[in-house]
């Protein structure tokens, strides 16, 4: 089983479209984050949800907005996508500071 | 504010030599040590942890990590590289007063020639 899944695993699409991508955890875990890698492979934390409840986030365009229907489930919506918007977008969970398990992650096209 | 420093952006080296990758941390408070790794096309793996105890910590796949206090440094090493060890390495740090938030270093490709 997988411990992180994310949907789709690869999303190509035009400029001003709005996409969105989901995220489950069934490792009981009762924090979820998304993180951006861009082209250079760096790693940058968007937002992070504990119990449903929005504790990081970062600054991030407000075309962004993660949603937590509960504590497996995190998506992330973009509105209005842009080029610059184009990357591999990670979902990882833990519990409250412990090690985060990363899912393996969605490649974003924006053309 | 919370940084991590990888010193090397890529390492090239041969099947059996050693590596070490350094890291090095600013914060003054408390922190927890991660190393993590990404093989090509894939998610990141946690390869070895540090919260407290022994500096020196071992983890998976014959790789080490020792914390220096003093240093702020965690640098990771493994005595004798393989070709699988080809990937993308980062050193993450989360302070244990935050929510868990990782900061994460720029990474280092490792590439291993046969």
């Amino acid at each position: 089983d997988t411990a992180v899944s994310q949907t789709p695993k690869y999303l190509v699409t035009q400029m001003g479209n709005d996409k969105s991508i989901k995220c489950e955890q069934n490792l009981g875990h009762d924090t979820m984050y998304w993180y951006k890698q861009d082209s250079k492979k760096f790693l940058k934390i968007m937002f992070s949800y504990n119990n449903k409840e929005l504790i990081i986030n970062e600054t991030v365009p407000n075309r962004f907005s993660p949603k937590s229907p509960d504590k497996a489930h995190l998506n992330l919506h973009i509105n209005s996508l842009e080029l610059g918007d184009s990357a591999v977008y990670f979902c990882a969970s833990s519990q409250t500071r412990g090690i985060q398990y990363f899912g393996a992650g969605t490649r974003l096209s924006v053309l | 504010a919370q940084s991590v420093s990888q010193h090397n952006h890529h390492v090239i080296l041969s099947e059996a030599a050693s590596l070490e990758l350094g890291c090095n941390y600013s914060y003054g408070g408390t922190v927890n040590l991660f190393w993590y790794v990404q093989y090509p096309g894939q998610h990141l793996q946690l390869l070895l942890k540090y919260f407290s105890g022994d500096p020196l910590v071992k983890g998976i796949k014959g790789f080490e990590a020792e914390f220096i206090k003093s240093k702020f440094s965690f640098n990771l090493r493994k005595p004798s590289v393989q070709w699988s060890d080809t990937a993308e390495y980062f050193c993450a740090v989360s302070s244990t007063d935050s929510w868990g938030k990782f900061q994460f270093g720029a990474g280092t490709q490792v590439v291993v020639t046969p």
